[in-house]
């Protein structure tokens, strides 16, 4: 059992490339979402999605594009990067539409740096 | 706009000493996670407490949650230097189409021999 499942784990971009984080879960979740990290911080919310063909937004989702067309993959694209988005990201899933009081399993992380 | 506050935000122990972690959060929710980070690493699940008034024990760490304070504890017993990592606490709040976490921004403990 894989678990969640993040590739790369690191990735240098110059600023205006652009780039997918893959993630994948092999535990048949529903929710899944992407969090970036920054220094001294806590995760926030980038987009999530509750079943295939659903994303929505979170709490900093400008710079990002998501899309669920399977259960178990959900990667995120950055469209034209900047040093901004210099952070790690993690991706997270669930049962349910959330956590409601279900495990939340994080992948592994992937450490991005824009130049 | 909902804020979640740890305290304190660093805390160096020493190793047999005991000591609480405090989560005040300002938007309703009944039920809360609690993660540990170890540097470079992912997050692991330590409690998800899922009503007011649960206490959640493993090991030397404990966790509790007053909904109705919007506080949630995380109190640690007879500190080893293996607990040494940062904690974060997330209560999940309605936004949007599901319940999304959202974290405090961690309380990095050090535990000295």
């Amino acid at each position: 059992n894989a678990g969640v499942t993040q590739t790369p784990k690191f990735q240098v971009l110059k600023t205006g490339q652009s780039m997918t984080l893959q993630c994948a879960q092999d535990m048949n979740h529903e929710y899944m979402s992407w969090y970036r990290q920054d220094p001294g911080m806590g995760l926030r919310l980038i987009h999530y999605s509750v079943g295939a063909g659903i994303t929505d937004q979170g709490e900093v989702p400008n710079g990002y594009n998501v899309s669920r067309s399977t259960t178990e993959d959900f990667p995120l694209r950055l469209l034209s990067a900047a040093p901004s988005q210099t952070s790690v990201y993690f991706c997270a899933s669930s049962y349910g539409i959330g956590p409601t009081g279900n495990t939340i399993y994080f992948g592994e992380g992937s450490w991005l740096t824009v130049v | 706009e909902l804020k979640v506050e740890q305290n304190p935000l660093f805390l160096s122990m020493q190793e047999g000493k005991n000591y609480t972690i405090y989560c005040n959060y300002s938007t309703t929710s009944d039920r809360l996670y609690w993660y540990r980070q170890d540097p470079g690493k992912s997050l692991e699940s330590l409690f998800v407490l899922l009503s007011n008034g649960a206490v959640k024990q493993e090991g030397r760490l404990m966790a509790s949650l007053d909904t109705k304070a919007r506080l949630s504890t995380l109190h640690i017993t007879a500190a080893v230097h293996d607990l040494s990592a940062t904690y974060f606490c997330a209560p999940p709040v309605s936004s949007g189409s599901a319940r999304q976490l959202t974290f405090g921004s961690g309380t990095q403990l050090t535990v000295l021999p």
